[in-house]
């Protein structure tokens, strides 16, 4: 079975600084990877996503991510981090043999002004 | 064009009490799903569908019931609720059987 692991349940960093946030995940193929944020009282909105070809993929807001075949992972970053973009950030995995896709217990991240 | 549209957006019921939480989706999509959220627990899957008149288990489906009679809706009921089934309810849409989800705004359950 496939499984998604946030090691960090909550980051802090300082507005303007680097973002990094981490996603390891268990699957035996290239599954297909997703970054979704959820902003207080809302659901969650798609960020990125990975399906195959370039490693390094772009996303809405600023986002960046990048698929590591060698290390099972597909960390999220940002080089400059704004007050808005407080939230709980969740990381997903998709078995396209299967209809489920699994998500991570999700990262929150704090930013001080 | 309103995408996931989840109904009540908040709701407080007894114990024992039944209710139907209702996921509209106008994306024309095949597949969706029904998420609880609590904390420090992300997100799980209750039950899923991945096409009209289909429905499956997903993760936690213990309490709950769904049905899916029309494509663009997908029904989650509650027959007799317990204080353990309060959390916040996420419905899910997808087109195609990608993994790329659609999410609407919750709905806000309370079992007193």
């Amino acid at each position: 079975a496939q499984s998604v692991t946030q090691p960090d349940i909550h980051i802090t960093v300082s507005e303007g600084a680097s973002l990094e946030l981490r996603c390891n995940y268990s699957y035996g193929a290239t599954p297909y990877l997703f970054w979704y944020v959820q902003s207080p009282g809302q659901g969650l909105q798609l960020l990125l996503k990975y399906f195959s070809g370039d490693t390094l993929v772009q996303g809405i807001k600023g986002f960046e991510a990048e698929f590591k075949r060698s290390q099972s992972s597909f960390n999220l970053r940002k080089p400059s981090v704004h007050w808005s973009d407080a939230a709980e950030y969740f990381c997903a995995v998709h078995n396209p043999g299967s209809y489920i896709p699994t998500f991570g217990r999700g990262t929150s991240l704090i930013v001080h002004p | 064009n309103a995408g996931v549209t989840q109904t009540p957006k908040f709701r407080v019921l007894k114990t024992g009490q039944s209710m139907t939480l209702l996921c509209a989706q106008d994306m024309n999509h095949e597949y969706m799903y029904w998420y609880r959220q609590d904390p420090g627990m992300g997100l799980r899957l209750i039950h899923y569908s991945v096409g009209e008149g289909t429905t499956a288990k997903g993760e936690v489906p213990d309490g709950y019931n769904v049905s899916r009679l029309k494509k663009q809706n997908f029904l989650l009921g509650l027959e007799s609720a317990a204080p353990s089934q309060t959390s916040v309810y996420f419905c899910a849409s997808s087109y195609q059987n990608t993994g790329e989800l659609f999410f609407g705004e919750g709905s806000r359950l309370t079992v007193l």
